[in-house]
């Protein structure tokens, strides 16, 4: 089954790390760059991070950058996502996303989500 | 950035209804839209993109439109699937946004 399945969100501090991980399967992964979007009630979905097929090339959301960092492990089939400094505003279900064959950045195929509160 | 907004933000409808959701982009650019439906507790789907293009596997009662800044999602006879929260995203340049996303209740 073709599929996207997020995995290491947790409650965590204010100022605290977390690093979440989506493990793909049913395609071949390294043919696709893939991407972090989050969701929250108020701001609803925003785009947090992306990566080419080989990990040579990323790109972050204006309120990530230094403080996110993605990467991925063609061999494993999985992505990451290592969150430093924490904050409340952070606080989102964390999806994973396949970036679309063409290479145009829309999203064909999404994960659940992974659920990070951060809170003291 | 650039800013999508969609309208309504929420919508009451009927099976059989015709729904047209809008959504507006601050700058303005060639097709690169995406729309998505996503149910509660579930994944966004991808619906269509390049303004227009379905989704292999998408019902053909899911129609897009729109270029500029103007953008139209149209479900031409709403069926009892379709009660959703839709999106808009553009893929015309970094950072990637979506629209608030349109409800569409019964």
């Amino acid at each position: 089954e073709v599929q996207l399945v997020e995995s290491g969100g947790e409650v965590v501090r204010p100022g605290g790390s977390l690093r979440l991980s989506c493990a793909a399967s049913g395609f071949t992964f390294d043919d696709y760059a893939m991407s972090w979007v989050r969701q929250t009630p108020g701001k609803g979905l925003e785009w947090v991070s992306g990566i080419n097929w080989n990990g040579d090339t990323t790109g972050y959301g204006d309120s990530m950058k230094g403080r996110f960092t993605i990467s991925r492990d063609n061999a494993k089939k999985s992505l990451y996502l290592q969150m430093n400094s924490l904050t409340a505003e952070d606080t989102a279900l964390y999806h994973c996303a396949r970036v679309d064959s063409s290479g145009d950045w829309y999203f064909d195929l999404w994960g659940r989500g992974t659920l990070v509160t951060v809170s003291s | 950035d650039i800013q999508m907004t969609q309208s309504p933000s929420s919508l009451s409808a009927s099976v059989g209804d015709r729904v047209t959701i809008t959504c507006r982009s601050s700058q303005a650019f060639s097709n690169s839209l995406a729309w998505y439906q996503q149910k509660p507790g579930k994944a966004p789907k991808l619906l269509l993109y390049a303004a227009s293009r379905l989704e292999s596997g998408v019902p053909s009662r899911f129609s897009g439109s729109g270029s500029g800044t103007d953008y139209t999602l149209t479900i031409s006879s709403l069926q009892p699937e379709d009660f959703a929260t839709y999106y808009c995203q553009q893929f015309y340049s970094v950072p990637w946004t979506f629209g608030q996303g349109t409800k569409v209740e019964i």
